[in-house]
């Protein structure tokens, strides 16, 4: 399978706690972006690498949030002293450097519950 | 903040019917892109229509796109059941690939 992998699929922890969430991407797509969608709306941006390169982050990317793509393959997005607003579906896209504005391929996502 | 905005927010509808669903967007734009999503799933790449084009067509869906009206809509001919899923559209801001946008999205149901 050559898709975009996130794991883990669920994680339910108490508020308070940190998670950290892994996403491989499709082998040499440059591009990884992290967004965030909760019941009934659409995803929201995070945050984008390109390679290793953090290039943007959203607003709604809290001091709590912390994402890294080391090397610029796999990329992780840690959570601290999470927060029951905290709860959703965080999915991880990539895509291929070269072509501007190329569509995104996206992982299943990790459904995060905080308790 | 959303950039697009799908109407109507849910359609349900019976196999074999056609489905429209309706997209609004705010800023100028290189080109706009349809996503699905199966419930509990990532999103899947349907078809992107670029600026300068005004309809777009791929096996049962249509695309089109108006920028004077900065609008597009997603017509999906003889549903099927299979179809049941959320429907997104998407925008990138003109000369950035850094951030796509979505929509709220339209939540397609169709009736066997």
């Amino acid at each position: 399978d050559t898709g975009v992998s996130q794991n883990p699929r669920h994680k339910i922890t108490k508020r308070g706690q940190n998670v950290t969430f892994r996403c491989d991407p499709i082998s040499e797509h440059n591009r990884l972006y992290w967004y965030r969608q909760t019941l009934g709306q659409g995803p929201e941006f995070l945050t984008y690498f390109q390679n290793e390169a953090q290039l943007e982050k959203s607003r709604l990317l809290s001091d709590r949030f912390s994402a890294e793509r080391p090397k610029g393959s796999f990329s992780t997005l840690e959570i601290q002293r999470t927060e029951q607003g905290d709860s959703a579906m965080y999915l991880c896209a990539s895509s291929p450097g070269g072509a501007v504005n190329s569509p995104l391929h996206f992982g299943n996502g990790t459904r995060l519950t905080v308790t | 903040s959303q950039q697009g905005e799908e109407d109507p927010q849910a359609l349900s509808i019976q196999e074999g019917e056609n489905a429209t669903m309706n997209c609004s967007y705010k800023t100028s734009i290189n080109n706009l892109q349809w996503y699905r999503q199966n419930s509990g799933r990532g999103l899947v790449h349907l078809i992107l229509i670029r600026s300068n084009e005004r309809e777009k067509h791929s096996g049962r869906l249509r695309v089109t796109l108006d920028t004077s009206k900065k609008s597009s809509s997603l017509l999906i001919t003889a549903s099927r059941a299979a179809d049941t899923a959320s429907y997104f559209c998407a925008t990138w801001n003109s000369g950035s690939a850094r951030q796509l946008t979505f929509g709220s999205g339209t939540q397609l149901t169709v009736l066997p």
